[in-house]
């Protein structure tokens, strides 16, 4: 198994430019989620997937879109790149074990928007 | 979700235990506390869990209080390789996988 594999691993955009973040995972987890972490900050939580089809919104969603077309893959689109979104981008897919939830991150990608 | 608190910093010398506590004083009856850590700009790896039994793996140790107010993760033979930010999350079973992270506690192991 490969884990969550994130691509690409460095990015860098101009304002107002769009991208894809791209997602995957290959362990059949129900669940997947995106966080942000700005320097010498903690996670926060963008969006996240129950499964196929649903989506819901975190903690700070503006600015990203997300869709969930199948359980493998979990992209997250910029619309329309700012400064304020230069950031270190991990994806999590989860499982249930010992009755609880336990996450599962992939290797981050770093964002840098001029 | 109950709200943690935890120390910002800790140094441990190598080779010793390294504890770090984390106070969740709203924790509800079916509320886990997990254990994750960051080494330096890598995704976070999940460390432990537990509800109201103290817990055990090839990692570390989970000890939380009688009343679940707090708890305290036990790195037994801390390492070089265990300087990192530790983060402490309560959250309840089977809601999802929406875990808010705060800013965690940085362990610095000292040789």
């Amino acid at each position: 198994n490969a884990g969550v594999t994130q691509t690409p691993k460095f990015q860098v955009l101009k304002t107002g430019q769009s991208m894809t973040l791209q997602c995957a995972q290959d362990m059949n987890h129900e669940y997947m989620s995106w966080y942000r972490q700005d320097p010498g900050m903690g996670l926060r939580l963008i969006h996240y997937s129950v499964g196929a089809g649903i989506t819901d919104q975190g903690e700070v969603p503006n600015g990203y879109n997300v869709s969930r077309s199948t359980t493998e893959d979990f992209p997250l689109r910029l619309l329309s790149a700012a400064p304020s979104q230069t950031s270190v981008y991990f994806c999590a897919s989860s499982i249930r074990h010992s009755g609880a939830n336990v996450l599962t991150f992939g290797a981050g990608s770093r964002l840098t928007v001029l | 979700d109950a709200k943690t608190t935890q120390p910002t910093s800790m140094d441990c010398a190598e080779g010793r235990a390294a504890n770090l506590p984390c106070n969740h004083s709203t924790i509800s009856g079916n509320e886990y506390v997990y254990w994750y850590r960051q080494i330096h700009s890598q995704g976070p790896q999940y460390i432990i869990h537990g509800l109201k039994n103290n817990e055990t793996n090839e990692m570390a140790s989970l000890i939380i209080t009688e009343d679940r107010k707090s708890s305290t993760l036990i790195l037994p033979h801390a390492t070089l390789r265990d300087t990192a930010v530790y983060y402490c999350i309560v959250r309840v079973a089977g809601a999802g996988n929406q875990f808010y992270f705060g800013t965690g506690t940085s362990l610095t192991v000292i040789p």
